[in-house]
């Protein structure tokens, strides 16, 4: 498989539930980034990662965990969310980190998440 | 504030015109522009890029304009097809800004056959 890739796509949970959303990229990128889209707004970055390490947390509420084990995978994990939490969770890729060079960011699917 | 924005949500044109998309941003310190394209259930996929050296940029039917003086970029889109029907986010970032691009709120273009 190419590309990014992103599990599940769907996601529903309640407030209590503890789940884990991955992603996977498989283009040799060493930076992974963690997006939030919401309903009518801008993709909100929340974290970056660059060679395993987190380089970037956008003010993130605690509820939600990133892990990154190595440069292929990311994880989020997620616990007590709220209903305002559900959007559409985009993970990218990039060679690097994309500060001078021209490298652009490889989006996966997304996962659907609704938080009832 | 939001540092990116694109004022139309929604563009409709005809199959075979031109599609322009409008984007302004606040920050004088982004240098590099992006567009990206993104169709449901999939993730944005990136469209094309301008670096701040330059004022147009053009890779095939799509062309990115760039006016620094009004911090003011488009994407142009001749001739338009139905399969061009996406949503298009402008994005823009700084080299301060490790791997951080800004985002607009994404236009949606319909072209009709």
């Amino acid at each position: 498989e190419t590309g990014v890739t992103q599990t599940p796509r769907h996601l529903v949970m309640g407030m209590t539930n503890k789940k884990s959303l991955k992603c996977e990229q498989h283009l040799g990128h060493n930076a992974m980034y963690w997006y939030k889209q919401s309903a009518k707004k801008p993709l909100e970055l929340m974290f970056v990662y660059n060679f395993k390490e987190q380089t970037e947390n956008n003010s993130v509420p605690s509820r939600f965990s990133p892990e990154c084990p190595n440069s292929s995978h990311l994880f989020l994990h997620l616990h007590t969310l709220q209903p305002e939490d559900s959007a559409l969770y985009l993970c990218a890729s990039s060679p690097g980190l994309a500060m001078l060079s021209t490298d652009t960011q490889y989006f996966g699917p997304g996962t659907r998440l609704t938080v009832l | 504030d939001q540092q990116v924005k694109q004022n139309s949500p929604s563009l409709s044109v005809q199959e075979g015109r031109i599609s322009i998309l409008n984007c302004d941003y606040t920050n004088s310190m982004f240098d590099y522009f992006l567009w990206y394209k993104k169709y449901p259930a999939e993730g944005p996929t990136f469209l094309i890029s301008i670096s701040s050296i330059k004022d147009k940029n053009e890779d095939g039917r799509f062309t990115v304009f760039l006016n620094k003086s009004a911090k003011h970029l488009s994407l142009h889109i001749v001739p338009s097809q139905p399969g061009d029907s996406a949503v298009y986010f402008c994005a823009a970032r700084g080299n301060t800004n490790a791997g951080k691009s800004t985002f607009g709120d994404g236009t949606t273009l319909t072209v009709k056959p």
